[in-house]
């Protein structure tokens, strides 16, 4: 199946724990983005990448370090977590001039 | 910088009716718009995209209308049905490589039996 999924689905961890979230397209997109989808459900960027690029850095803490070893993978990592960090993150792909898709979102709680 | 408003918020109404959700961002300067589709704890399903040639599209019971000079797209649905129940999210972008989406804040849609 063509999509965008990442990994893990789920993710409970305690604050100061540094954890990753992985992200892989198989669309042929050159664009991957991070959302993240605060609790009251507003979706934002964090970053987007395009051909393992860096290009959008919005004003995220730098505890959060986008990594791209491919145009297909574009990966998160977080030091230090804090409980605000708790959200849902949603990887996203594109072509230019082309829609959007979005992964199945990764729900990270820290407790 | 580009801001998304959705209107209502909130939408309650018996199956089979024909509903309006509405959109409006505030740079006309867009290249297209995409309405995705949010259930309860899942991702985010893209219902309609409209290039920036296009002013409207269709899919099934769904037409959703671009007017980029007032600033506004509207998402029709015809003869809702309870399986219709979601977050509708109107989506925003500028295009080129700097692209990225500015979302509104949603329409929750209950379609009750």
């Amino acid at each position: 199946d063509t999509a965008v999924s990442q990994t893990p689905k789920y993710l409970v961890t305690q604050m100061g724990n540094d954890k990753s979230i992985k992200c892989e397209q198989n669309l042929g997109h050159d664009t991957m983005y991070w959302y993240k989808q605060d609790s009251k459900k507003f979706l934002k960027i964090m970053f987007s990448y395009n051909n393992k690029e860096l290009i959008i850095n919005e004003t995220v803490p730098n505890r959060f370090s986008p990594k791209s070893p491919d145009k297909a993978h574009l990966n998160l990592h977080i030091n230090s977590l804090e409980l605000g960090d708790s959200a849902v993150y949603f990887c996203a792909s594109s072509r230019q001039g082309g829609g959007y898709t979005f992964g199945s979102g990764t729900r990270l709680t820290v407790v | 910088k580009q801001e998304v408003t959705q209107i209502p918020a909130a939408l309650s109404v018996p199956e089979g009716e024909n509903l309006v959700l509405n959109c409006s961002f505030t740079d006309s300067a867009i290249y297209n718009l995409q309405w995705f589709r949010q259930d309860p704890g899942k991702g985010l399903t893209s219902l309609l995209l409209i290039q920036s040639s296009q002013r409207e599209q269709t899919s099934g019971r769904l037409n959703a209308s671009l007017d980029k000079s007032s600033g506004r797209s509207t998402l029709y649905i015809a003869a809702s049905q309870p399986g219709d129940s979601a977050t509708y999210l109107c989506a925003a972008d500028r295009g080129s490589t700097l692209g990225r989406l500015y979302f509104g804040r949603g329409t929750q849609l209950t379609v009750w039996p």
